[in-house]
């Protein structure tokens, strides 16, 4: 089955600068990846889809990447903020059609 | 807005009690999920349901089960309640047959097994 590996470690960046997260996956190519969100005592909240065949996506300051020779993932947040501080979660497709397997999760906090 | 609400925030159970967990939706989705989420391991599937009476087993489904006897609302049954139990449980709702769909998650019940 899919695994999905996101550095556990927490990323701690300075307000301004741009926060790279990373998400490796192990077997098969997935046909996509998703990203979320998720704040302390919260579910999770979508924020990005990319295709297998899509290089680059971008949403106002998020911008995700997909390098299928590497297997990876990255998530950038340009001018972080404060408010970008959060568990942001890498998902991939799982067992079956209507699956998703899920990373551990990156903790990014901002300061200000 | 998707809205997906659960049972409880928190709850405290002593072992060996038979639990339930309530998720319920208003957006008419199909698919419905439970997870578990513990530090250092992430969300993992339980169960989910893609139809009203069906459900397929996740990742971890032993000592869990559950119910879909409406199609808005989810139940996940610990049937005697453990301590490794102990968890946040999060319950999602997808739609489509296809797995392009982002999941939308419910607030999370905080449970305690003592």
């Amino acid at each position: 089955s899919q695994k999905i590996e996101q550095n556990s470690e927490a990323l701690n960046i300075q307000e301004g600068k741009t926060a790279t997260l990373t998400c490796n996956y192990t077997n098969y190519s997935p046909a996509y990846l998703q990203w979320y969100r998720q704040d302390p005592g919260r579910g999770p909240v979508f924020l990005l889809l990319i295709r297998e065949n899509e290089k680059e996506k971008r949403k106002e300051r998020l911008k995700v990447t997909f390098d299928t020779t590497l297997k990876q993932s990255l998530f950038h947040i340009t001018a972080s903020q404060p408010a970008d501080s959060a568990t942001y979660l890498c998902a991939s497709p799982g067992r079956s059609a209507r699956q998703l397997t899920f990373g551990s999760g990156t903790q990014l906090t901002v300061l200000p | 807005d998707v809205k997906v609400t659960q049972s409880s925030r928190y709850l405290v159970k002593r072992t060996g009690e038979k639990v339930f967990l309530e998720c319920v939706q208003d957006m008419d989705h199909e698919n419905m999920f439970w997870y578990r989420q513990d530090p250092g391991l992430g969300l993992r599937l339980i169960y989910f349901s893609y139809d009203v009476k069906m459900k397929e087993k996740g990742d971890i489904p032993e000592g869990y089960s559950v119910s879909r006897e409406k199609k808005e609302r989810f139940s996940l049954i610990l049937e005697s309640a453990s301590t490794n139990q102990t968890s946040m449980y999060l319950c999602a709702t997808c739609h489509g047959a296809g797995n392009y769909n982002e999941q939308f998650f419910g607030p999370g019940t905080r449970l305690t097994v003592l």
